[in-house]
C-alpha cells in the first residue's frame, strides 16, 4: 500500500509571509498534481510535475517534483489571504492510473 | 465550459435510511469518479468508470454504496443503508480520458452528507 504524507497538517501565517509545504513518500510516481481546495468546493488543478528534479512556477508558487519522483514541495512567496485553502497532492503510480490524494495542508493566511 | 454539476449541495438523513447523489460530468469526459472526502482528509475514490463501464471499485463498500452510469454521461451514486460514519462530501470528478497526467481531474462542489 502506498503511504503519502503530507506536512504541515495545519499552518497559521501573517499575509507576506513565506511557507512551504511538503509531499512526501516511499514509492516512485510517474507525476503528480496539487490541488487547492477552498470551503464548500472541489479541489482546483494548480499544475503537474512530470519530471524528476522539475520546478514549475505559478505566480507567488514555486512547485518542485523530487529527483527520485517521490517526494515534492510547494513554496508560496509573500503569502496572501486569497492563498488560504486546503493544499492536496495527488500522484499518479505507474500501473494503477488512478490518482490518490494526500491528507492535505490547511493553510490560513491572516490579513 | 460547464462545469461538472452534483446535485443536491446538502442532504440530511438519519441512519439506516437511504440516499442518492447526482452527478452530471463536463461534457466529452470519457471518465467519472466518486471520492468520499471526509472532514480534515483528503478526498478517497470510491469508484471510477470509464465511459459506463467500472475501471476500479475496490474502495467501494459494495454491500451498501452501489454506483451507476448506464448511458456513459451523468451518474448516480447510492448508499443504503447509512451509516453515521458515512458522514461526508461526496465529490464527482471527470476528466477527458482515463487516468493520465496530461487528462487532470475536473470536480463538481459536492454534497455534503449528514448522517444522524
Amino acid at each position: 500500500t502506498q503511504l503519502l504524507e503530507q506536512s504541515p497538517q495545519f499552518l497559521s501565517i501573517q499575509e507576506g509571509e513565506n511557507l512551504t509545504v511538503y509531499c512526501n513518500s516511499s514509492s516512485v510516481f510517474s507525476s503528480l498534481q496539487w490541488y487547492r481546495q477552498e470551503p464548500g468546493e472541489g479541489p482546483v488543478l494548480l499544475v503537474t510535475v512530470v519530471t524528476g528534479g522539475e520546478v514549475k512556477k505559478l505566480k507567488r508558487l514555486t512547485f518542485q517534483f523530487g529527483d527520485a519522483r517521490k517526494d515534492s514541495s510547494l513554496h508560496i512567496t509573500a503569502a496572501q489571504p486569497g492563498d488560504t485553502g486546503l493544499y492536496l497532492c495527488a500522484p499518479l503510480t505507474s500501473g494503477t492510473y488512478k490518482y490518490i490524494f494526500g491528507t492535505g495542508t490547511r493553510l490560513k493566511v491572516l490579513a | 465550459e460547464a462545469g461538472v454539476a452534483q446535485s443536491p449541495r446538502y442532504k440530511i438523513i438519519e441512519k439506516r435510511q437511504s440516499v442518492a447523489f447526482w452527478c452530471n460530468p463536463i461534457s466529452g469526459h470519457a471518465t467519472l469518479y466518486w471520492y468520499q472526502q471526509i472532514l480534515g482528509q483528503g478526498p478517497k475514490l470510491l469508484i471510477q468508470f470509464q465511459n459506463n463501464g467500472v475501471v476500479d471499485d475496490s474502495q467501494l463498500p459494495k454491500d451498501r454504496f452501489s454506483a451507476e452510469r448506464l448511458k456513459g454521461v451523468d451518474s448516480t451514486l447510492k448508499i443504503q443503508p447509512a451509516k453515521l460514519e458515512d458522514s461526508a462530501v461526496y465529490l464527482c470528478a471527470s476528466s477527458l480520458k482515463s487516468s493520465s497526467y496530461n487528462s487532470p481531474l475536473h470536480f463538481g462542489n459536492g454534497t455534503r452528507l449528514t448522517v444522524t
